[in-house]
């Protein structure tokens, strides 16, 4: 199996912070890779697909970088609607596997 | 995009069986694979198994094998999602996921919960 290690696990951060998420893969995935974010109690909200596709609906202030084995998630100006759970997820092959996530709170 | 909407929370005993129905509109239903992910309680997401809905093909998550059965109904755009042999651990919501070209959807979740 793929293995997904996500950096930091958490991280403090003020309104208007530039934030950057990273995610390396344990073999190359190409740009099977999403970024979605998670609210306590709700489904995941796709932000990212393909490394560095912004999703329909999704703010540009998010955005992807990255290929092969190294990623990352940037939010360019935190927001207070910001503040959550990230986690990156490698479909290149099965099992798909995610990071263990970034929680993202408020300083 | 592809919306999936899935069947509502569901209590079930140890040892019984539990199914999850995940209804997709909006897309061609039988175009892209179906991915089941579960998340329990403060935990990271897990993935499940997956299905393409054309074919009916399936795969399973190791942990899964011989009490996990995937199927789909193309009449109704709909998949499901059978799980047998219920323990505690199984405990969690439950999503549906697709991706295509323009990225991943998924649905709204299912609280399974295994409680004597």
């Amino acid at each position: 199996d793929i293995q997904m290690t996500q950096s930091p696990s958490s991280l403090s951060a003020s309104v208007g912070d530039r934030v950057t998420i990273t995610c390396r893969a344990s073999q190359g995935i190409n740009n099977y890779l999403a970024w979605f974010q998670q609210k306590p109690g709700k489904a995941p909200k796709a932000l990212i697909y393909g490394a560095s596709s912004l999703q329909g609906g999704v703010p540009a202030k998010f955005s992807g970088s990255g290929s092969g084995t190294d990623f990352t998630l940037t939010i360019s100006s935190l927001q207070p609607e910001d503040f959550a759970t990230y986690y990156c997820q490698q479909y290149k092959s099965y099992p798909q596997t995610f990071g263990q996530g970034t929680k993202v709170e408020i300083k | 995009q592809v919306q999936l909407v899935q069947s509502g929370a569901e209590v079930k005993k140890p040892g019984a069986s539990v199914t999850v129905s995940c209804k997709a509109s909006g897309s061609t239903f039988t175009s892209h694979h179906i991915n089941w992910v579960r998340q329990a309680t403060g935990q990271g997401p897990e993935w499940v198994g997956w299905m393409h809905p054309n074919s009916g093909d399936t795969g399973y998550g190791q942990k899964f094998q011989g009490r996990l059965t995937m199927t789909r109904n193309t009449s109704i755009s709909t998949a499901y999602m059978a799980l047998s042999s219920l323990t505690s651990e199984d405990t969690a919501v439950y999503y549906c996921t697709r991706g295509d070209s323009s990225g991943w959807s998924w649905g709204q979740g299912t609280l399974v919960t295994v409680s004597s």
